[in-house]
């Protein structure tokens, strides 16, 4: 089946810096790729949407300028979190839409768990 | 607004019973429903997939209906086994959207 890899799985850093995760779709075109944002004990929250070439489309209440979102192909895409505080400390998932075996299908990554001290 | 809420939000059961995940939404307007399984610290496993236009899916001892009219789903996991402990969301795609929106999801545990 169609995989979604997210690369860092893990990341701890110092408040301050700048953290980017990569979602790649490895073997099928992503369309859309969608980034979300799960906090413990929480449903995963939409964060961007967004389409290859074009800006990514962010949700009420997130920070375009601090979650940066480059989807600079069909099988990448990339969310950068710049001056990351603590209180970004959430697992953030990547998925990715596109045609396999004929259908359209959404796809989930499994994950980055972001942690900043 | 669609919002999505799943009852109960924690359940545990001894091995080999049955049982039901509940799944409700407030606009019947959607497009397809998904059940998702995530193990701790793990990104989603889709676990049944239902069109708008269909009633349920079956898959091994997963069972997922879908009432649309109620703004209900159950996803009925038959003669559960220890390896079936995670948390199960639901999620779904409404009809004007792009993105899934997702419950809470039910943190199931089964005892051996």
């Amino acid at each position: 089946g169609a995989v979604v890899s997210q690369h860092p799985s893990r990341v701890i850093c110092k408040s301050g810096t700048s953290v980017k995760i990569e979602c790649r779709s490895l073997d099928f075109q992503a369309t859309t790729m969608f980034w979300y944002r799960q906090f413990p004990k929480q449903s995963l929250m939409l964060m961007a949407t967004s389409n290859e070439g074009s800006k990514a489309t962010y949700e009420q209440g997130v920070e375009k300028d601090k979650f940066l979102i480059n989807h600079a192909s069909l099988t990448l895409s990339t969310l950068t979190v710049t001056s990351a505080h603590p209180e970004d400390s959430s697992f953030y998932i990547c998925s990715a839409r596109g045609q396999t075996s004929g259908q359209e299908t959404q796809y989930f990554g499994p994950g980055t768990r972001l942690l900043v001290l | 607004k669609q919002e999505v809420t799943q009852i109960p939000a924690a359940l545990s059961v001894p091995e080999g019973e049955n049982l039901v995940l509940n799944c409700s939404f407030t606009d019947s307007a959607i497009y397809n429903l998904q059940w998702f399984r995530q193990d701790p610290g793990k990104g989603l496993t889709s676990l049944l997939l239902i069109q708008s236009s269909q009633r349920e899916q079956t898959s091994g001892r997963l069972n997922a209906s879908l009432d649309k009219s109620s703004g209900r789903s159950t996803l009925y996991i038959a003669a559960s086994q220890p390896g079936d402990s995670a948390t199960y969301l639901c999620a779904l795609l409404n009809q004007a959207g792009t993105a899934l929106i997702f419950g809470k999801g039910t943190t199931l545990s089964v005892s051996s």
